[in-house]
């Protein structure tokens, strides 16, 4: 069981926006950057978001970030096909001195 | 660019010892922004951050891990290593390593992964 709750699977139609929450305490997100990571199938995971709302070089304005209190949230507007894949948030958890990934959340563009 | 690769071997008898290295090209591991770092993902599931090390030797491992995990650098190779003792077949997993931002811990970018199976 992960310390990160995340919904274990979303779905949406191509062109549609999806969020996917990522739920955890005050000792993780609550004081701690989020980032959130994408894994194409039979890929490694890419960073998509870093310090909670931050993208990469590259990575499109389609993703976006956003934390509040204990939660954060990542956004895609304009699903395409292609955005199919797992996505994972993580954080620094300070009390257990230890890095957490929420459960992965699968995206399905219908 | 940078890049990252693990190599080493692909099946490993229970009880024995996960030996993995993680070639660094493109940058030097020496650098003082970053840590180096192990995460694997058993077949079908979640990641799991094993640990992470910085270039003068510093670590941090999961506790969940901590008493048989060992991770090492030789800044003269560019190369960071992990070793795994007494392993069984829950340590069956996809071992990826990555970059990470001090400070701020997110991982970037990541190497493309090898599978290890635990297996006699």
């Amino acid at each position: 069981q992960s310390v990160l709750t995340q919904p274990p699977s979303v779905s949406a139609a191509p062109g549609q926006k999806v969020t996917i929450s990522c739920s955890g305490s005050s000792s993780d997100i609550g004081n701690n950057y989020v980032s959130w990571y994408q894994q194409l199938p039979g890929t490694a995971p890419k960073l998509l978001i870093y310090d909670n709302n931050n993208r990469p070089s590259g990575i499109p304005d389609r993703f976006s970030g956003s934390k509040s209190g204990t939660s954060a949230t990542l956004g895609i507007t304009g699903l395409q096909t292609g955005d199919e894949a797992d996505y994972y948030c993580g954080t620094w958890d300070s009390r257990l001195s230890v890095w957490v990934f929420g459960g992965g959340t699968k995206l399905t563009v219908l | 660019q940078l890049q990252l690769q693990e190599s080493g071997p692909g099946l490993v008898k229970p009880s024995e010892t996960l030996s993995l290295t993680c070639t660094v090209s493109g940058d030097s591991i020496s650098s003082s922004n970053y840590y180096w770092g192990w995460i694997r993902q058993p077949p079908g599931k979640g990641l799991e951050w094993i640990g992470s090390i910085y270039y003068s030797g510093n670590t941090y491992y999961n506790p969940s891990l901590k008493s048989r995990v060992t991770i090492s650098v030789d800044t003269s190779k560019n190369q960071f290593s992990l070793k795994l003792s007494s392993v069984t077949a829950a340590d069956t997993a996809v071992y990826y390593c990555a970059r990470v931002k001090t400070g701020n811990n997110w991982f970037d970018p990541w190497g493309q992964g090898t599978l290890v199976t635990v297996s006699s």
